[in-house]
């Protein structure tokens, strides 16, 4: 099935830096990258999303990068504030099924004030 | 209006038991899942459900069965119980391929 790794495990950044998030994934049939954050003791909200015909993708403070060639993407989440703070994961679709989503491990966000 | 709702919100049994967990989407969603979050936060599928297939991740238990009165609903069974099922449980739900999921707030179980 399909296999991501997301780095780092944990971030802490001061407010107003910008924070970056990458994941890497094994099937290059893969066409759909959503990232999600969850905030302590939430559910897991979709923030922004990538399908493989663009490199980049971008929604005030947060963008997404896509470079299939090398089947790696990234979050790019920049200005930070307080509330940045959380869990976010990035997905690629489980090999044989579309619909379903392989989850990265997690990165907990940390922006310092 | 809450468009994936979850109950119970939190649920403590003893090992041996067998419970059940309800998800509910108004979403029009055609396809619905099952994730179980453990207490490093790793989010595993467990189940995805549309009206034309079940898939089954092949890591899961056979104690854990899906059940799917209506494309609206899709309820968690868990047979016997063992202390390595406490975990959060989500519920989501998505539309078409590919398409972004929507999560349920969540099951807290608790075995004992």
């Amino acid at each position: 099935g399909e296999n991501v790794e997301q780095h780092p495990s944990t971030l802490s950044v001061q407010e107003g830096d910008s924070a970056v998030i990458k994941c890497t994934y094994s099937d290059s049939a893969s066409n759909y990258f959503p990232w999600y954050k969850q905030e302590l003791g939430k559910r897991p909200q979709l923030i922004i999303d990538i399908r493989s015909n663009v490199g980049e993708k971008k929604d005030q403070r947060i963008a997404v990068t896509l470079n299939k060639t090398a089947k790696h993407f990234s979050l790019h989440i920049t200005e930070t504030q307080p509330e940045d703070s959380a869990v976010y994961f990035c997905a690629a679709p489980h090999s044989g099924s579309a619909r379903q989503l392989t989850f990265g491990s997690g990165t907990q966000l940390t922006v310092l004030p | 209006d809450t468009a994936v709702s979850q109950t119970p919100k939190y649920l403590v049994t003893q090992m041996g038991n067998d419970k059940s967990i309800k998800c509910e989407q108004n979403l029009g969603h055609d396809t619905m899942y099952w994730y179980k979050q453990d207490s490093k936060k790793f989010l595993k599928i467990m189940f995805s459900y549309n009206n034309k297939e079940l898939i089954i991740n092949e890591t899961v238990p056979n104690r854990f069965s899906p059940k799917s009165p209506d494309k609206a609903h899709l309820n968690l069974h868990i047979n016997s119980l063992e202390l390595g099922d406490s975990a959060v449980y989500f519920c989501a739900s998505s539309q078409g391929p590919s398409g972004g999921y929507t999560f349920g707030s969540g099951t807290r179980l608790t075995v004992v």
